[in-house]
């Protein structure tokens, strides 16, 4: 399978906790995308990466977000001592040299 | 504000009806691309348009950008019950080229009924 793959794909935590997220892209695509999706809204950017750089942060949502690609292949997402309002589905993409972005099958996190 | 608006945002239709979505916004969009989410999955590409008043064909879904690349629309004939999901058109801005994030719509979510 050359798609993108996101683990885990459900994360179920308490407040106040740490998670993280992990994504492959697919092989040959050197920019990945994170995005978050809360019920009833479409993806909404996080952050992105060409190769191991990350380019764009400033969408992140909070200082308690942070994200990582250190060897330009795969990426994580942390989210440090979370709140509910953090439940939500988190997506990864990443990006064909034809500007088309391809998304995994997302991680839903769930904190209580 | 929502930088993209679509509309419906739900519809409800019986199988073999044809429906349009239309995806609409004040700003123009270096391209323009159409997604399909089931619950609980990642949205899955359907088309990317990129030339304005461009229409792309995929089985019996039909794609259109608008001529001033500001709004696109999507046209299903005889929709079937495998049609059902949420439709999100997602755009490109020009000048946020370099870093080539999508802008998302709200989404449609379509329930064709058999």
């Amino acid at each position: 399978d050359t798609g993108v793959s996101q683990d885990p794909r459900h994360k179920i935590t308490k407040r106040g906790q740490n998670v993280t997220f992990r994504c492959d892209p697919i092989s040959e695509h050197n920019r990945l995308y994170w995005y978050r999706q809360t019920l009833g809204q479409g993806p909404e950017f996080l952050t992105y990466f060409q190769n191991e750089a990350q380019l764009e942060k400033s969408r992140l949502l909070s200082d308690r977000f942070s994200a990582e690609r250190p060897k330009g292949s795969f990426s994580t997402l942390e989210i440090q001592r979370t709140e509910q309002g953090d439940s939500a589905m988190y997506l990864c993409a990443s990006r064909s040299g034809y500007n088309e972005q391809f998304f995994g099958p997302g991680t839903r996190l769930t904190v209580l | 504000t929502q930088l993209l608006e679509q509309s419906p945002q739900f519809l409800s239709i019986q199988e073999g009806e044809n429906l349009t979505v239309y995806c609409n916004s004040s700003s123009v969009f270096s391209s323009l691309q159409w997604y399909r989410q089931e619950p609980g999955e990642g949205p899955v590409l359907l088309v990317t348009v990129v030339t304005g008043g461009e229409v792309k064909k995929l089985k019996r879904l039909t794609f259109q950008f608008g001529d001033a690349r500001k709004d696109s629309s999507l046209h299903i004939t005889a929709a079937q019950p495998g049609d059902t999901g949420l439709y999100l058109c997602a755009g490109v801005q020009p000048y946020g080229g370099s870093q080539g994030n999508l802008i998302f719509g709200k989404g449609t979510k379509l329930s064709v009924k058999p």
